[in-house]
Order: C-alpha cells, then sequence, then structure tokens
C-alpha cells in the first residue's frame, strides 16, 4: 500500500522563482497537513484540510504561500516569489481523519521535498 | 498561543544506557502523540495517549501521559544504536485543532 507521495523529492531554484511541492495523501484519508522544518523552527504546520477544505491556515509566512487541494488525492504548496529563508524540508502528512475522538488522528509523513533557494 | 516544550534537545548515551525526553505544554491537551524521525527521514508514528495518567509500552519505550495532561515523557531502556534519530511529542489542545509539536530530542548512541 503506497504511503502519502511527493514531489519532487529535491528542488534546487533561485531567489524570485514559483516553486510548487505536490503531495498525494494516503487513499481514503480525509485530512492533508503541510509543514515546514528547519534546525531553527523545528516542525512548523503551515496548513490543514479536512475533506478538502483549508481549516486552519494561520501558520503560512506570508502571502507568498498558497496552498489548494482541488480533490482529495492532491494537494498543492506553492511559493511564488521564493526567497533564501524559505529553503527547508517541507513534508506532507495525512490521516484518516481529524475529528477528535474519531481514532484516526495518526499522521502519516510523505519523505520531504527538500527546497533549497539561493 | 499554545506552546510544546520538549527537553532536552540534545542527549548523547553509550549504548545500553537508558534515555529519557520531557514534553510540556502550556495548555491542557486532550491528547499526545510521539513521533521518531531518524536522519534524513521522516517523523514516523510511535503511539497516542488520551487518558489522565495513561502509560503505555512498546517493548523497551515507556511513555506516560501526566495526570493534569499537560506533560508526557518517553523512556527508553537499554539504548541501541537503532534507537538513534529525533524524538517529537506532539500535542493536541482541547480545542481539537491542529496538532503542535515540540522541537524534538535528537538521541545519538555510542557502541
Amino acid at each position: 500500500d503506497a504511503g502519502v507521495i511527493q514531489s519532487p523529492r529535491h528542488e534546487v531554484t533561485e531567489m524570485g522563482q514559483e516553486v510548487t511541492l505536490r503531495c498525494k495523501p494516503i487513499s481514503g484519508h480525509n485530512s492533508l497537513f503541510w509543514y515546514r522544518q528547519t534546525m531553527m523552527r523545528g516542525l512548523e504546520l503551515l496548513i490543514y484540510f479536512n475533506n478538502n477544505v483549508p481549516i486552519d491556515d494561520s501558520g503560512m509566512p506570508e502571502d507568498r504561500f498558497s496552498a489548494k487541494m482541488p480533490n482529495a488525492s492532491f494537494s498543492t504548496l506553492k511559493i511564488q516569489p521564493s526567497e533564501p529563508r524559505d529553503s527547508a524540508v517541507y513534508f506532507c502528512a495525512s490521516s484518516l481523519s481529524w475529528l477528535k475522538g474519531a481514532g484516526g488522528e495518526t499522521q502519516y509523513f510523505g519523505p520531504g521535498t527538500r527546497l533549497l533557494v539561493l | 498561543g499554545q506552546q510544546v516544550m520538549q527537553i532536552p534537545q540534545y542527549q548523547h548515551v553509550q549504548e545500553g544506557e537508558d534515555f529519557t525526553t520531557y514534553c510540556n505544554s502550556s495548555t491542557t491537551l486532550s491528547n499526545i502523540q510521539w513521533y521518531k524521525q531518524r536522519p534524513g527521514g521522516h517523523p514516523v508514528f510511535l503511539i497516542q495517549l488520551v487518558k489522565s495518567g495513561e502509560v503505555k509500552k512498546q517493548k523497551r519505550l515507556t511513555f506516560q501521559f501526566g495526570e493534569a495532561k499537560k506533560n508526557s515523557s518517553l523512556h527508553i531502556t537499554a539504548t541501541q544504536t537503532t534507537d538513534v534519530g529525533t524524538y517529537f511529542c506532539a500535542g493536541r489542545d482541547q480545542a481539537g485543532t491542529a496538532l503542535i509539536f515540540g522541537k524534538g530530542t535528537t538521541l545519538s548512541v555510542s557502541s
């Protein structure tokens, strides 16, 4: 059974360029999360979706970041324009259901996209 | 806002020694999860604790949730080199919103 799939696995780009990260959650999972991990700030939640609807985007750093989930099997995180301080590992995670007490709160992480903005 | 503090940040042990990492939340949690991330890897779910005072064991790993549901600990008995990695706690607040991760404790083990 395939886990969470992310692409690309590595991305090197120049400042000012647009970056699009992609995620395919585990089939049947209703909740999807985007995280950013850096040495300085640790693992930060950027945004999460439930049933394709954004629920909490308070972690999105600024307007340069946007995320979409057009259907249950695909999500994108876009940075436009990118800056060197955006360099980090971006993880996508999915869970069966984020509803409290539903027993489906385990988050399954993808392998991550390592982004370097020069 | 809710904060989850984790200590220590780093811990080095000799193989066979015990290891403990502690997690403290600024608010009462509805549940807490623990994840392990190997170097270069991604976080992998270990366990979830829900009840006040709950204790769960997985082989050499013992997880505890405090009576007030504001703190938790992970204890590893007789560490092995395969235990190397960063251990994260992640707390969900009573409002049931997002999971807040601690900064993690990075464990290194020398044989």
